[in-house]
C-alpha cells in the first residue's frame, strides 16, 4: 500500500459526459502528479501541483483541469469525454522539494480506470 | 527533451532464472534522475529503485540489482533467481530537468514456474 488513495476505482460513463476523479496524497507529501496510462500513449504525464499551486503540465487537454485543494488531495475533471479518453488515470505524490528535477521517487495510487462508452 | 527507451518488450523465464531489463535513456542535462517501477497485474505502480546521475555505484538490494552506466546512457535491472510473483510489467523512468517523470514503454516479464 503506497498511502496514496484514489477513487473511484471504476469509473464508466458515455461519451460528452464529465466526470471527477479524486486523489488523496501520502501523508506530509505536498506534490501530487497525475499521469494517464493508455495502450497506444503508454504513461504520459498530465499535471503537477505542489501545496495547492500548478508547478507543471505534460500532455493535459483543454478539456482536462486539475485542482489541488487546501487540505492537499486533488481532483482532476475530465468533460467532453471521447472515447479516446479510456485509460487508467494514475495519482502519485512525492515529499517536499524546491524544484525540479523530480528528486524524490513518486508513489502511485491504485489508479481510477475510466471507461467511455 | 528526454527520453526513454526499453528495447525490449516480453521476456519469459522459468523461475530461478535470473532477468535483465534494459533501459537507455536521452537527456542534455547533467542532474538526473533514474527509477524502475514494476507494475504487477493487479494494476499498481511499485517503486522500486532510484539512483542519481552523480552515482553511477552499482548496488544490490535483496534479489534486485541495477547496474547504470552514464558513458552508455544505460541503467539496467537484473531480478536474481526470478519467482512467478515477479512476472509484472516494468517501467525505467528519467527525471530531469523538470518535475515529471518520463516513462519508458514498459518489459512484459513472464516468469513461468
Amino acid at each position: 500500500d503506497s498511502g496514496v488513495t484514489q477513487t473511484p476505482k471504476h469509473l464508466i460513463t458515455a461519451t460528452g459526459q464529465r466526470v471527477t476523479l479524486r486523489c488523496s496524497p501520502r501523508s506530509g507529501d505536498l506534490s501530487v502528479y497525475w499521469y494517464q496510462q493508455s495502450l497506444d500513449q503508454g504513461l504520459q504525464f498530465l499535471i503537477q501541483y505542489y501545496n495547492g499551486e500548478e508547478r507543471a503540465k505534460g500532455n493535459i487537454l483543454e478539456r482536462f483541469s486539475a485542482q489541488q485543494f487546501p487540505d492537499l488531495h486533488s481532483e482532476l475533471n475530465l468533460s467532453s469525454l471521447e472515447l479516446g479518453d479510456s485509460a487508467l488515470y494514475f495519482c502519485a505524490s512525492s515529499a517536499t522539494w524546491a524544484g525540479p528535477p523530480a528528486t524524490y521517487e513518486q508513489y502511485f495510487g491504485p489508479g481510477t480506470r475510466l471507461t467511455v462508452t | 527533451a528526454q527520453k526513454v527507451t526499453q528495447a525490449q518488450t516480453e521476456i519469459s523465464v522459468v523461475e530461478k532464472e535470473d532477468v535483465t531489463l534494459d533501459c537507455v535513456y536521452e537527456t542534455r542535462d547533467t542532474t538526473y534522475y533514474l527509477f524502475w517501477y514494476k507494475q504487477p497485474p493487479s494494476g499498481e505502480l511499485v517503486f522500486l529503485i532510484r539512483r542519481n546521475s552523480f552515482d553511477e555505484q552499482n548496488e544490490i538490494s535483496g534479489r534486485y540489482s541495477w547496474n547504470f552506466q552514464k558513458s552508455t546512457s544505460s541503467f539496467n535491472f537484473t531480478i536474481t533467481a526470478s519467482q512467478v510473483v515477479d512476472s509484472a510489467v516494468y517501467f525505467c523512468a528519467l527525471s530531469s530537468n523538470d518535475y515529471k517523470l518520463s516513462f519508458g514503454a514498459g518489459t512484459t516479464v513472464t516468469v513461468r514456474a
